[in-house]
C-alpha cells in the first residue's frame, strides 16, 4: 500500500524559511515530487528527487531519505504569493499524492 | 505553447446520469494521467496511459468509471450511473513518458457537481 504524511497546515512570516516535511510508506519508489497548488488551480511542479540528497533550484530546495521514507521542501525568502498547498507525491509507475500542507504567509 | 486542456472546465449533472470528461495533453507526450481531487485533500490517482493501453487502472474506484485514450492522444473519463460522492475536481496530466523523473503536467480540471 501507499502512505504519505505531511503536516495540515503550516503559517510563516514574509521573508523567513520553512521547512515542509513528507514521509512515506510505499510499495515501490521511482522518485518523489513536489508541487505546489494555488487555491481553485492545478497543481504545478517544484522540484523532483530520485537519490538521496539536496536539490537546490532558486530559493526552493527539496531532500531526500530514502532509506528513511523522508523528504522535506525547503523554502527561503518567504513571499506572500508562497501561500499555497505544497503537494508531496511518490512515483512508483503511478503517482500517490499526499494531502497537502497547506502554507500561509503572513507580513 | 498550448499546455492540458481539460473540457468541460464545470459539468453539474442530476445522481444516475452518464458523464464524459475529456481530456487534450501536450503533444508529443505519451503518458497520460487522470487524478481526483477532493477539496482539502491531495490529487487521488484514478488510471493512466501509456500510449493507447491503460498502464495501471487500479485507482477507478468502481466500474462505474471507465477510462479511454483510442489514439494515444485525447482521453475521455466516463462515469455511468454518477452519485453524489462523485462530485470532484477532475484532474488530467501529462508527461513526456511515464515513471521516473518525468514531470506531469496538469491541466485546469473539471468540476462535477452531481445533485
Amino acid at each position: 500500500g501507499q502512505n504519505i504524511d505531511q503536516p495540515t497546515e503550516m503559517t510563516a512570516t514574509e521573508g523567513a524559511i520553512v521547512q515542509i516535511n513528507c514521509t512515506y510508506q510505499t510499495s515501490g519508489f521511482n522518485g518523489l515530487f513536489w508541487y505546489q497548488q494555488h487555491a481553485g488551480e492545478a497543481p504545478t511542479f517544484l522540484s523532483y528527487n530520485v537519490l538521496d540528497g539536496l536539490e537546490e533550484k532558486g530559493r526552493f530546495s527539496s531532500f531526500l531519505s530514502r532509506s528513511k521514507g523522508y523528504s522535506y521542501l525547503l523554502l527561503k525568502e518567504l513571499q506572500m504569493k508562497d501561500s499555497a498547498s505544497y503537494l508531496c507525491a511518490v512515483n512508483a509507475g503511478k503517482s500517490t499524492f499526499g494531502d497537502g500542507t497547506t502554507l500561509t504567509v503572513k507580513p | 505553447g498550448a499546455g492540458v486542456s481539460q473540457t468541460p472546465s464545470n459539468k453539474v449533472t442530476e445522481k444516475g446520469k452518464y458523464v464524459e470528461l475529456r481530456c487534450d495533453p501536450i503533444s508529443g507526450h505519451t503518458a497520460l494521467y487522470w487524478y481526483r481531487q477532493s477539496l482539502g485533500q491531495g490529487p487521488e490517482f484514478l488510471i493512466y496511459f501509456q500510449g493507447t493501453g491503460a498502464a495501471d487502472d487500479s485507482g477507478l474506484p468502481n466500474d462505474r468509471f471507465f477510462a479511454v485514450r483510442p489514439e494515444g492522444s485525447v482521453s475521455t473519463l466516463k462515469i455511468q450511473r454518477t452519485e453524489r460522492g462523485d462530485s470532484a475536481v477532475y484532474l488530467c496530466a501529462s508527461s513526456l513518458m511515464s515513471g521516473g523523473g518525468n514531470e506531469q503536467f496538469f491541466g485546469p480540471g473539471t468540476r462535477l457537481t452531481v445533485l
